[in-house]
């Protein structure tokens, strides 16, 4: 999985509850992604970050937040305003070469009880 | 609207086979094209990557194809193994978009003994 960890790989989270996804890597790339991913559809982008300490939404940002203090460090919190958050999370990096490939880590289950 | 299309949906060949995966974007403007590999409850590992410039390109069994001119690129799977099954996404770059990805549905492949 290139470098990249999430923990956990499975989470059940309570409705009305705010949750933090952890996604860690060592491949000393600026650019991080994380991702959601649903069954039948294309991966979708939630926030991205090109910088420490900035970072961007995505298509998909409502009911999520991210932050960007360490260069390592990727965390997304999905929020109790996040409606349908049952998914699979993915969080990538890349380095700055224009065709750098993004590589993945290997997910994160968020079911919602 | 920047869209990338696959086709099969799905595919179920047996053990030894050849197939062939099908990919059609309209995304402007274009960098770079990718296949991605992804096996069930795992985040996708990059197969190939094809610039503008470029017609084929292998990986081993993979072979992937661009055609710039019609946007249209396949990815060949020869001598199929079991290990092959996993949904095979196409993934488009935009030119200066900060890296941001345009992912297909995906083509989900069985390969039965």
């Amino acid at each position: 999985d290139g470098g990249i960890t999430q923990s956990p790989k499975y989470l059940f989270r309570k409705e009305g509850q705010n949750v933090t996804l952890s996604c860690e890597q060592n491949l000393n790339h600026d650019a991080m992604y994380w991702y959601r991913q649903d069954p039948g559809q294309g991966l979708r982008l939630i926030y991205y970050s090109q910088i420490v300490n900035d970072f961007q939404k995505g298509d998909i940002a409502e009911g999520y937040s991210v932050s960007r203090e360490k260069k390592e460090s990727f965390p997304l919190t999905v929020t109790s305003a996040q409606k349908n958050p049952t998914a699979f999370y993915l969080c990538a990096s890349r380095g700055t070469v224009r065709t750098d490939t993004q590589y993945f880590g290997p997910g994160t289950r968020l079911t919602v009880l | 609207k920047n869209q990338v299309e696959q086709s099969p949906q799905s595919l179920i060949i047996l053990e030894g086979k050849n197939c062939t995966l099908q990919c059609n974007y309209t995304v402007s403007p274009f960098s770079n094209l990718r296949w991605y590999k992804q096996d069930t409850g795992r985040g996708p590992v990059s197969l190939t990557i094809m610039t503008f410039s470029e017609n084929t390109k292998s990986n081993g069994r993979y072979t992937a194809t661009l055609d710039a001119d019609t946007k249209q690129s396949s990815l060949h799977i020869t001598a199929s193994q079991l290990s092959d099954s996993a949904s095979y996404i196409c993934v488009v770059t935009r030119e200066n978009q900060g890296g941001k990805l345009i992912f297909g549905q995906g083509t989900e492949l069985s390969v039965k003994p």
